[in-house]
């Protein structure tokens, strides 16, 4: 596609469900990216793939959060009995070489 | 791990004058810099970006100095116009990021006065 393409774009849920987020990053990008940004705070970095290769986990914030990356293409990020303070805009970005990556609109999580 | 530091949080500048953004990093093996301008309710987009084998690049409006020496790197903005204000964040890797992504500075909110 054109750009790194995030879904869904909003997700309310309430605190205990498990949510699951989608990236599409940009056809031929073999490097793909899971960023978290909470209100007025910086990007924090969560996961990366390489390919099909297996992701180090050690970003991820605790064992609720998981991610997967299937076919070396459309990855998803699971969250485990959310909690309030999973609240944040979930970012995506994917890259050819590793260098300047394109990220998506994100996704918006409100735990309630 | 790095740490980012980046400085004004918000900054307000007169349409036309300049802006400058500053960051310090901490690992000295840190080589590569991107800034991002995030718009509201929009991801951040890639402006600019730098290696450490230059001290300075420029694309119209936009530079980026490196100091390697002191660790520091500054985004200057000549010009402003009211579509530059956004949230910037500028970011430190090695080699690009890979595995220990990019570090992030915390943002800063600029503010363009017509």
């Amino acid at each position: 596609g054109a750009g790194v393409s995030q879904s869904p774009s909003n997700k309310v849920t309430e605190k205990g469900k498990d949510v699951e987020l989608r990236c599409d990053p940009i056809s031929g990008h073999t490097a793909l990216y899971w960023y978290r940004q909470s209100l007025g705070q910086g990007l924090e970095f969560l996961i990366y793939f390489q390919g099909n290769s297996a992701p180090d986990k050690s970003g991820l914030p605790s064992d609720r959060f998981s991610a997967e990356r299937t076919g070396g293409s459309v990855s998803t990020l699971t969250i485990q009995r959310t909690q309030q303070e999973d609240s944040a805009v979930y970012l995506c970005a994917s890259s050819l070489t590793g260098y300047g990556y394109t990220f998506g609109s994100g996704t918006r999580l409100t735990v309630v | 791990g790095e740490n980012v530091e980046q400085h004004p949080s918000t900054l307000s500048v007169q349409e036309g004058d300049s802006a400058v953004i500053k960051c310090t990093y901490s690992d000295s093996a840190s080589n590569y810099f991107p800034w991002y301008k995030q718009e509201l309710g929009k991801g951040p987009q890639l402006i600019i970006d730098i290696r450490s084998n230059v001290g300075e690049k420029k694309d119209q409006r936009i530079a980026v100095t490196l100091n390697k020496t002191a660790k520091h790197f500054s985004l200057h903005i000549t010009e402003t116009q009211p579509e530059d204000s956004a949230v910037y964040f500028c970011a430190a890797s090695k080699n690009g990021g890979g595995a220990d992504g990019l570090t992030f500075g915390k943002g800063t909110h600029l503010i363009i006065q017509p």
